[in-house]
This record gives C-alpha cells, structure tokens and sequence, in this order.
C-alpha cells in the first residue's frame, strides 16, 4: 500500500497566486486531516474530515479551503497565497470512530510564498 | 494556548544511554495519547501510543508512561542510538464518542552524541 501520498513536494508561488495540494490515501480511512508546521513550532490542525462530504476547520483555517467528495482523497486549496502560508503541509489520515490506532501521515509539502 | 506541550525543547544524550522525554497535557478528556518521532524532511512516524486506561505501555527499545493525576506523558528510549536522532511529537485526542483531532505539542529535538 502506498499509504498517504502528497503532491508536490516542493512548490513556490507569488503573492496572490491559487494552487490546490493533493492529498490521497489507499486505506480507506474516513478521517483526513490537514496540518501545517513551521519552525520551531508543532503541527497546527487547519481543517480536517471525518468522511467524504464532510469537513470542519480547524485552529488555523483561514485562507484555506477543503472539500472531500471521495473518501480517498482530501485536497487543500489556497486561495490567493500569502508569505505568512509559507510552510510544510502534512496530510493525515486514519481510521474513524472509536478505534484506537494512529494517524498516518504523508511526506509533507513544503510551501514557499514569495 | 495548546493542550499539549513538552517540558524541554532539545536533549542531548549520550549514545548508548536512556533518553526520557517529557509531555504536559491539559485536557483530562483526552483518552488517546501517541507519540510520533519526525526525521528531518520526512512526515511524523508512529512510534508507540497508549490509552487512558492504561499506565505504562512498552515497546521495542521504548516506554510510554501515563500519569493521569498530574496529566503527564512520557516517552523513554533504552540504549538510545544515532538513528534516534529526531524531533518528538507528543498528540492526544478523544476516542471515546467520536474522533476528535490530534493536538501536537511542540516537539522536543533529541539529539545522540557518538
């Protein structure tokens, strides 16, 4: 299984530009989950999904926007980029409800906004 | 503020010896707690988690300790080794009536001296 895969791995856009990061896992897990992580700092929860056409922000949610039409795959968009969204993206996924297992994470994204 | 912290940002530790990082969390509903090791570049990795219910979980070369009273979490490495080497992420979230998302502390860097 390739587990949880994000692409791009690298990426550079201008101030104001759009782009959507792809998030995609194989396990059939309902629940996604976008984070970022600057220096120094942990993961911070920008929004997340417990299952396909449901979705709720996170701590950090503005300036992103989700959808998740397939249980599979979990994109997030940028809007109009801005220096301060310079950072590394990890999607998360993992099983639902009540069972005790781990989240899984992608190799990340890392974001730069100039 | 965050629910989940650690107590120490980096720990040098000589090869060979035990590591112990620490773990302050604040919601005492949290029922599910992991810890997640992150090599530089790379997504976070499970290393070993532990429910409420629990005091002491143990693992290949690692422990988890659980002190509920005093809402502290640690995690210790036997014999630690270079590939030890990392940023540590301790998370908590509720299982029990619903997945919430993972919280991360800010992670703590052990750094192995050869």
């Amino acid at each position: 299984n390739a587990g949880v895969t994000q692409t791009p791995k690298f990426q550079v856009l201008k101030t104001g530009q759009s782009m959507t990061l792809q998030c995609a896992q194989d396990m059939n897990h309902e629940y996604m989950s976008w984070y970022r992580q600057d220096p120094g700092m942990g993961l911070r929860l920008i929004h997340y999904s417990v299952g396909a056409g449901i979705t709720d922000q996170g701590e950090v949610p503005n300036g992103y926007n989700v959808s998740r039409s397939t249980t599979e795959d979990f994109p997030l968009r940028l809007l109009s980029a801005a220096p301060s969204q310079t950072s590394v993206y990890f999607c998360a996924s993992s099983p639902s409800g009540i069972l005790y297992t781990e989240a899984f994470f992608g190799q990340g994204t890392r974001l730069t906004v100039v | 503020g965050e629910s989940v912290g650690l107590h120490l940002p980096t720990l040098s530790v000589q090869e060979g010896d035990n590591s112990i990082i620490n773990c302050a969390y604040s919601n005492s509903a949290s029922d599910y707690f992991i810890w997640y090791k992150q090599e530089s570049g790379k997504g976070p990795q499970f290393i070993i988690d532990i429910r409420s219910n629990m005091d002491k979980r143990q693992g290949q070369r690692v422990t988890v300790l659980l002190n509920k009273t005093v809402k502290h979490l640690s995690l210790q490495i036997a014999a630690t080794q270079p590939g030890d080497s990392a940023v540590y992420f301790c998370a908590e979230n509720i299982r029990s009536g619903g997945n919430t998302p993972l919280v991360f502390g800010k992670g703590t860097r052990l750094s192995v001296i050869a």
